[in-house]
């Protein structure tokens, strides 16, 4: 059963405009979430994390919050750029492992 | 800076052999993963190792095996390929210590 859940398979945004990708989860116990960043034939690389102790973590033009009464948490990218263009996956710590949903496809167009 | 390397980028083996995926890091990292990456799965734990000879089942296991000998090197075995296992394996280190997970570039296996 899929605890952390990303139900936009994509989203397309133009340069320059503020990219909105969510991510809602089931487990009440997850404490700490990641985003990872992925592009076509390569590794996941760290993005950005927040504790369930914040609503709020920003890192540059990255920034995620958390609404824990809505198990609902979503990453922010203002201004997107081209680059930005990849798979995003949302994470949550589980035990020694992460518990990752299916991703979101992110297009930037110019 | 983090290095998790994988032995293979790509890799095409037939249905029924023994196939190897080696994965080493080099920072000391205690605990070490084996996800695999399919389209519309996302990314699904198959095995961890959270220190040196000692391994767990993930929620994929089924068909795989590892090998973790040295703090290092994190090995997984596909004992009889089968084409269902046709898929992008990724590998992935961390310090005991925090959450953030590195992995490496990942290993596409075709299995015919």
């Amino acid at each position: 059963d899929q605890q952390v859940k990303q139900n936009s398979p994509s989203l397309s945004v133009q340069e320059g405009r503020i990219s909105i990708l969510n991510c809602d989860y089931t487990n009440s116990m997850f404490d700490y979430f990641l985003w990872y960043k992925k592009y076509p034939a390569e590794g996941p690389t760290f993005l950005i994390s927040i504790s369930s102790i914040k609503d709020k973590n920003e890192d540059g033009r990255f920034t995620v919050f958390l609404n824990k009464s809505a198990k609902h948490l979503s990453l922010h990218i203002v201004p997107s750029q081209p680059g930005d263009s990849a798979v995003y996956f949302c994470a949550a710590v589980s035990g020694y492992a992460l518990n990752f949903g299916k991703g979101t496809s992110l297009l930037v167009t110019p | 800076d983090v290095k998790v390397t994988q032995s293979s980028r790509y890799l095409v083996k037939r249905t029924g052999e023994k196939v190897f995926l080696e994965c080493v890091q080099d920072m000391d990292h205690e605990n070490m993963f084996w996800y695999r990456q399919d389209p519309g799965l996302g990314l699904r734990l198959i095995y961890f190792s959270y220190d040196v000879k000692m391994k767990e089942k993930g929620d994929i296991p089924e068909g795989y095996s590892v090998s973790r000998e040295k703090k290092e090197r994190f090995s997984l075995i596909l004992e009889s390929a089968s084409t269902n296992q046709t898929s992008m394996y990724l590998c992935a280190s961390r310090l005991r210590q925090y959450y953030e997970q590195y992995f490496g570039p990942g290993t596409r296996l075709t299995v015919t």
